[in-house]
């Protein structure tokens, strides 16, 4: 069965750091672009980043280019995001995918990220 | 790196069907056939409903189908069903980054 589990979320203050883990199995992890997806609470869905196969490949939506920082490990099948610098418009809910083709075919239940004083 | 646009809701009585318009730029939707649609209920996880424009990954009922001329793509729901009843996002590929849709709930009347 095709997983990702997120975790590492919490309550943060402003200006923190953060470091968000995605476990996949099921799948041959090394063979898929992977992604990160939030949700503010009462909010729609925001792309934040996204990762190549091996790693070499990294995109990031403006808002936190700069501040976030997306990474993998083929050998223990993760996926990660640093988030530094925090603020208070980065509380969501983070998502780890799957990316299949142009699709994202494969969730977590997420993470949340509280970011307050 | 602008949200596409959905209308807010659209309704529909059991049976009928719906569709929900997905407007972008020549940027995002009109330069790309890689538009996909997520169905989101309450609290849960977001599925993946349409890539490419209109493919269906498996177990995705053929009630459910993907089109787009020109900057705007579209989701049809046909026969719909109470299980329908839903939040639904587009997705497209921007070049380097991917932009989402602001969001349609679907309400099953």
């Amino acid at each position: 069965e095709v997983q990702v589990v997120e975790s590492g979320g919490g309550l943060v203050q402003p200006g923190e750091s953060l470091r968000l883990s995605c476990a996949a199995s099921g799948f041959t992890f090394s063979g898929h672009w992977m992604t990160w997806v939030r949700q503010a609470p009462g909010k729609g869905l925001e792309w934040v980043a996204n990762i190549n196969q091996d790693g070499s490949e990294k995109n990031y939506v403006d808002s936190v280019r700069g501040r976030f920082t997306i990474s993998r490990d083929n050998a223990k099948n993760s996926l990660y995001l640093q988030m530094n610098s925090l603020r208070a418009e980065d509380t969501a809910v983070y998502y780890c995918a799957r990316f299949h083709y142009s699709g994202m075919d494969a969730w977590g239940q997420g993470t949340t990220v509280t970011v307050s004083s | 790196q602008s949200a596409l646009t959905q209308p807010r809701s659209v309704s529909g009585s059991p049976g009928q069907s719906v569709t929900i318009s997905c407007t972008g730029t020549s940027s995002d939707v009109g330069g790309y056939n890689y538009v996909s649609w997520y169905q989101q209920h309450p609290g849960k996880a977001p599925k993946l409903m349409i890539y490419d424009v209109s493919k269906r990954p498996s177990g995705v009922p053929d009630r459910f189908s993907g089109s787009k001329s020109g900057n705007t793509a579209s989701l049809t729901i046909s026969g719909l069903q109470a299980e329908d009843d839903a939040d639904y996002y587009c997705c497209s590929d921007a070049g380097s980054s991917y932009v989402f849709g602001t969001g349609t709930k679907v309400t099953v009347l």
